[in-house]
């Protein structure tokens, strides 16, 4: 079963313009990964945040985390054409399994 | 670095025929994880390994699927017989530490059709 689920499935917007993308996820986390998937690739690794952690930043990319709501969001600011890809959230259990368990993704894609 | 690797990139077969998915690691990198990629499922834990030793297969769908890590360099999935709902995307992913914050680094996939 997934445990995270991203929210919007797809979002389209213009070159320049913000995304944001949610995750929700159902079991207490060790931490929360963001991934990005271009089309017939490998998931590449964004950003990582602990539970204990409620905002990280790493370049044009904001990732917020809400424990108590289980929820998580990915701000991309000033988007380019090269950031159409799938995002992915993943989590680790708090119980300390290795395995990294992700939603179905987020389809961005950004109209130049 | 070469990142982590997997053969072949793409395989047709027919349904009842072996197939065999192949990975090497990042060299290092002491955990290993074998994921499967589809529209409905999304992306699905197989099996993993720490330091070459399985620790958790409860993903693996059933007894046609097996995976074996013979060393710290290589890995194999197994599906025999195969069938046409394996259809899939199959992602290896190596990290460098266990139980820990790490981050898993992708191959990228072999995608198998069975027919």
């Amino acid at each position: 079963s997934q445990q995270g689920e991203e929210d919007p499935q797809a979002l389209s917007i213009q070159e320049g313009e913000n995304a944001t993308m949610n995750c929700s996820y159902k079991t207490s986390i060790n931490n929360l990964q963001w991934y990005r998937q271009n089309s017939g690739r490998g998931l590449v690794h964004l950003i990582l945040i602990r539970s204990n952690e409620r905002e990280k930043h790493s370049g044009r990319l904001r990732v917020t985390l809400d424990t108590s709501k289980k929820s998580s969001s990915l701000l991309i600011t000033a988007s380019r054409a090269a950031d159409t890809a799938s995002y992915f959230c993943a989590t680790r259990s708090g119980g300390g399994a290795d395995g990294l368990t992700f939603g179905k993704g987020t389809h961005l894609i950004i109209q130049p | 670095d070469a990142g982590v690797i997997q053969s072949p990139r793409h395989e047709v077969t027919e349904m009842g025929q072996e197939v065999t998915l192949r990975c090497k690691p990042i060299s290092g990198h002491n955990s290993l994880f074998w994921y499967r990629q589809t529209m409905m499922r999304g992306l699905e834990l197989l099996i993993y390994f720490n330091n070459n030793v399985p620790i958790d297969d409860s993903g693996m769908p059933e007894d046609r699927f097996s995976a074996k890590m013979p060393n710290a360099s290589f890995s194999t999935l197994k599906i025999q017989p195969s069938e046409p709902r394996d259809s899939a995307v199959y992602f290896c992913a190596s990290s460098a530490r266990t139980g820990q914050l790490e981050k898993l680094f992708f191959g990228s996939g072999t995608q198998l059709s069975v027919l």
